[in-house]
C-alpha cells in the first residue's frame, strides 16, 4: 500500500513565477491537508479539503495561495506569483475519515520549495 | 505565548541512553497527542498518539500525558543512533476542529554509538 505521494520533491522558481505542489492521498483516505514548514519553524496548518471540497481554508494566505482536490486526481496546492518568503517545505497529509475522536494524519515527504 | 513549547535542542545522547523528550501547551482544549518522528529531509512519520492522561507505551516508546500541567513527554528506552532523528510533538482537537494539528517545533536528537 503505498504512503502519500508528493511532487515534485524539489521545486525552484524565480520570483513572480508559479509553483504547483501536488499530493495523492493514501489508498482509501478521502481527506487531504496541507502543512508549510518554514525554517526553523514547526508545520503550521494551511488548509483541509476533501474530494471537490474546501472544509477549511484558515490557514492559507489570503492572496497568492489556493488549494485544490478535484474530483479525479491529486490534490494541487498552487501559489502564484511566488516571493522569496514562499521558500518552505510543503507536507500534504492524508487521513481515511474525520472522527470525534483521534484523528490521524499520514504525511508525505514533502515538497522543497526555493524561491531565487 | 505560543500554544505549543518544544525545546529545540539539539540533544546528543550515547547509545542505550534513556531519552525524555518534552512539551508544553497552553490550549486546555486540546483533545489528543501525538508525537512524530521526521528524518533529515523527509516527512514526520506517527509514533505514537494518544488522547486521554496517563502513559502509552509501544515497545521502547512512551508517551506520557498530563492534561493538569499541560505538559507532555516522550520517553525512548535503550536508544539506538537509528533513533537520530527530529521528533515533532502535534496536538488537535482544540478550537471545535478534530483536524487541524498544532505542532512544536522539534527537538533534534541524535544518539551516538
Amino acid at each position: 500500500n503505498a504512503g502519500v505521494m508528493q511532487n515534485p520533491r524539489h521545486l525552484v522558481r524565480r520570483r513572480g513565477q508559479e509553483a504547483r505542489l501536488r499530493c495523492s492521498p493514501m489508498k482509501g483516505h478521502s481527506h487531504v491537508y496541507w502543512y508549510r514548514q518554514l525554517p526553523e519553524e514547526g508545520l503550521k496548518f494551511m488548509v483541509y479539503l476533501q474530494k471537490e471540497n474546501i472544509i477549511d481554508e484558515s490557514g492559507m494566505p489570503k492572496e497568492r495561495f489556493s488549494a485544490e482536490f478535484p474530483k479525479e486526481g491529486p490534490s494541487i496546492l498552487r501559489i502564484q506569483q511566488v516571493v522569496r518568503g514562499d521558500s518552505a517545505a510543503y507536507f500534504c497529509a492524508s487521513s481515511p475519515r474525520t472522527s470525534g475522536g483521534a484523528e490521524t494524519q499520514y504525511f508525505g515527504p514533502g515538497t522543497r520549495l526555493l524561491v531565487l | 505565548q505560543k500554544e505549543v513549547e518544544q525545546d529545540p535542542g539539539p540533544l546528543s545522547v550515547p547509545e542505550g541512553a534513556i531519552v525524555s523528550l518534552n512539551c508544553t501547551y497552553s490550549n486546555s482544549a486540546f483533545q489528543y497527542f501525538m508525537w512524530y518522528r521526521q528524518y533529515s529531509r523527509k516527512g514526520p512519520e506517527l509514533l505514537m498518539y494518544t488522547y486521554s492522561s496517563g502513559n502509552k507505551e509501544d515497545g521502547r516508546f512512551t508517551a506520557q500525558v498530563d492534561k493538569s500541567s499541560k505538559y507532555i513527554s516522550l520517553f525512548i528506552r535503550d536508544s539506538q543512533p537509528s533513533d537520530s532523528a527530529t521528533y515533532l510533538c502535534a496536538m488537535g482537537g482544540g478550537g471545535g476542529s478534530n483536524y487541524k494539528l498544532t505542532f512544536g517545533k522539534g527537538t533534534l536528537l541524535t544518539v551516538n554509538p
